[in-house]
């Protein structure tokens, strides 16, 4: 079975630039989120989608972040304008069935502004 | 609010070592209660859980047990290998089963030599 994947692996931008990440989650899983993992830090929710539809978006700064998942199945996360504190690697995560916690990570993006 | 707090790193021991990486929690009720760990170049992967209070959870040779009276989920492993050498996360769920967030605390880094 094949894992959650992400893209790109690696970015590096200038401040106010814009950016995207993409994740497909794995196949059948209607559960999908995006975390900001800052170095030294554990993994921040940003964002959770439940097949095509917002759960939570509580933390996504909205002035700047955006975040679809159009066909319920892969999921897109901007950035626009970045700043320098955006610098983490953005991380995916799937579950599937009732939430028992256990989710299933992508290997992360990582994100450097300079 | 909810919250994990984990023990500061990074962590070196000697293989064959007794390993302790000490994680508490705030939480009103009965959270659930996970140790994810981060291989290097790997994405975040669930190792052990435990869901009610005096729970054990265990697996490959790490255990941890659910102190509800002390808040406190200690991850242990009697004698770690370096191939166990990574950064730990202890994390919580607390809510209803679909939006309940996966909290993480700050992480701990292991660094097993031969």
């Amino acid at each position: 079975e094949a894992g959650v994947a992400q893209s790109p692996r690696y970015k590096i931008i200038e401040k106010r630039q814009s950016v995207a990440f993409w994740c497909n989650p794995i196949s059948g899983h209607a559960t999908l989120y995006w975390y900001q993992q800052i170095l030294g830090q554990g993994p921040k929710l940003l964002i959770q989608f439940q097949n095509n539809g917002v759960v939570d978006d509580s933390q996504l700064p909205k002035d700047r972040f955006s975040a679809e998942r159009l066909k319920g199945v892969d999921s897109t996360l901007k950035i626009q304008p970045a700043k320098l504190e955006d610098s983490a690697v953005y991380l995916c995560a799937s579950r599937s069935g009732p939430n028992t916690g256990e989710l299933f990570f992508g290997e992360g993006s990582r994100l450097t502004v300079l | 609010g909810n919250s994990v707090t984990q023990m500061e790193g990074p962590v070196t021991l000697s293989e064959e070592a007794f390993l302790t990486i000490n994680c508490t929690y705030t939480a009103t009720g009965y959270p659930s209660l996970f140790w994810y760990v981060q291989y290097p170049g790997e994405g975040l992967q669930l190792l052990l859980k435990a869901t009610k209070a005096d729970d054990k959870g265990s697996n490959k040779g790490f255990e941890a047990t659910y102190r509800k009276e002390t808040t406190s989920f200690h991850l242990e492993k009697g004698s770690v290998q370096v191939s166990d050498s990574a950064v730990y996360f202890c994390a919580l769920v607390h809510g209803s089963s679909n939006t309940g967030k996966l909290i993480f605390g700050q992480g701990t880094t292991l660094q097993v030599k031969p």
